[in-house]
């Protein structure tokens, strides 16, 4: 089955620390996106990447980093810079197609929460 | 860039009746406009979408209408059912641009009273 997965689906931090999601496609998709959810707010993007080995920061970069070494693979590590990261993490896939229309498959989420 | 509002934020209505979510968009180069569901804990996913060569799109129970002059769509789902009970989100896209990212709505919060 192609799809997107997200792990894990729940976690936990301390304070201070850095904590990296996992996202996964199997769909050859050129590109993949985070969001971040948080009630009221709808979904704010945080980093986006067309191609391998290149991202570019979305609204909210701030205290988050990423890496897209695979086109599968699109961790995103959040770093103790982050001053309130208990969200809801999506991420999303998409073809590039640069003429028409470009649908996002997102992934279950992660849910991370600082204790 | 392009900017999406998305009204109401909450939604409730008696099952069978219908519902409506409005959009308006800023960017008039913005061609394409999807709108997902999302259920409790889990991600969106797309329902339904529409691009600005037509004005209407139909899929059963739900349907969208675009005006582009306004620059506003809609979601209408007709005879609800409580499994319709989610969050919607609208969104627009440019295609033609570098970035080819979508903007967001803030959600509707659709609630189906028994």
């Amino acid at each position: 089955d192609g799809g997107i997965t997200q792990s894990p689906k729940y976690l936990f931090r301390k304070e201070g620390q850095n904590v990296t999601l996992s996202c996964e496609q199997n769909l050859n998709h050129d590109a993949m996106y985070w969001y971040r959810q948080d009630p009221g707010q709808g979904l704010r993007l945080i980093y986006y990447s067309q191609i391998v080995n290149d991202f570019q920061k979305g609204d909210i970069a701030e205290g988050y980093s990423v890496s897209r070494e695979k086109k599968e693979s699109f961790p995103l590590t959040v770093t103790s810079a982050q001053k309130n990261p208990t969200a809801f993490y999506l991420c999303a896939s998409s073809m590039l197609t640069g003429s028409s229309y470009n649908e996002q498959f997102f992934g279950p989420g992660t849910r991370l929460t600082v204790l | 860039g392009e900017n999406v509002e998305q009204h109401p934020s909450t939604l409730s209505v008696q099952e069978g009746d219908s519902a409506v979510i409005k959009c308006t968009y800023s960017d008039s180069a913005s061609n394409y406009f999807p709108w997902y569901k999302q259920e409790l804990g889990k991600g969106p996913q797309l329902i339904i979408d529409i691009r600005s060569n037509v004005g209407e799109k139909k899929d059963q129970r739900i349907a969208v209408t675009l005006n582009k002059t306004a620059k506003h769509f809609s979601l209408h789902i007709t005879e609800t059912q409580p499994e319709d009970s989610a969050v919607y989100f609208c969104a627009a896209s440019n295609p033609m641009n570098r970035d080819d990212k979508i903007i967001f709505g803030k959600g509707t919060r659709l609630h189906i009273l028994p």
